[in-house]
């Protein structure tokens, strides 16, 4: 399967605990885009990322939220000191390029928090 | 920010129906209009994708027709299937990448 991959694909943790989220894009899409979607609603754009280069995080909070896609490895979304709120389903997208190239979505991870 | 509005927000359709959802926009510098489907505990996947400058594009039994005067465009969905039975997303966006989803269309085709 050469699409987007993420896991772990539910992960539970306790309130205060780090959570981190993995995403390795299709084969050949160097651009990587994370979005979160809350019960009920649509999905949220948060974070979209190049190689070893943040391009726009201007949807992701500015405390306890962080990403990065390093040079080899997949991408990382993570989550420092969860809070309830942060239950949400966490996906992650990948393109070719940016702008109109299509971006294709991963299954996403559940994250749950006690 | 995409501004698109969708409707209905559900919808139940006999097997062998057509599905019509129809989406609306607002600003006129978009030029990429991509309809998504997701499955309960699956990811968004790309269905099918139009530009403006084309008033119909179809792909099997899933056909999308845009009025770009009206800044509408519409989903079809020919002899609709209990498997096409999922959520589907308008959406709409130019050089912009922030993909923006509503709520969506939960679509039941009943058998």
């Amino acid at each position: 399967n050469a699409g987007v991959m993420q896991n772990p694909r539910h992960l539970v943790r306790r309130r205060g605990q780090e959570a981190r989220l993995r995403c390795s894009p299709m084969k050949g899409h160097s651009h990587v885009y994370w979005y979160r979607q809350l019960p009920e609603e649509g999905l949220k754009f948060m974070v979209y990322l190049q190689k070893e280069n943040i391009i726009d995080e201007s949807g992701m909070p500015k405390e306890r939220f962080s990403a990065e896609f390093p040079k080899e490895g997949p991408s990382i979304l993570r989550i420092q000191q969860v809070v309830r709120g942060d239950s949400a389903a966490y996906f992650c997208a990948s393109s070719q390029g940016q702008g109109n190239q299509p971006q294709h979505f991963g299954d996403g991870t559940r994250l749950s928090i006690l | 920010q995409q501004q698109v509005k969708q409707s209905p927000q559900s919808l139940i359709v006999q097997k062998g129906g057509i599905s019509i959802i129809n989406c609306a926009y607002e600003n006129t510098a978009f030029d990429y209009f991509p309809w998504y489907q997701q499955f309960p505990g699956k990811g968004p996947a790309l269905l099918i994708a139009i530009r403006p400058d084309v008033s119909e594009k179809k792909e099997g039994r899933f056909t999308i027709s845009f009025n770009k005067s009206a800044k509408q465009f519409s989903l079809h969905i020919m002899d609709s299937q209990p498997g096409d039975s999922a959520t589907y997303f308008c959406l709409s966006g130019g050089s912009n990448y922030k993909l923006t989803f509503g709520k969506g269309t939960l679509l039941t085709v009943n058998p």
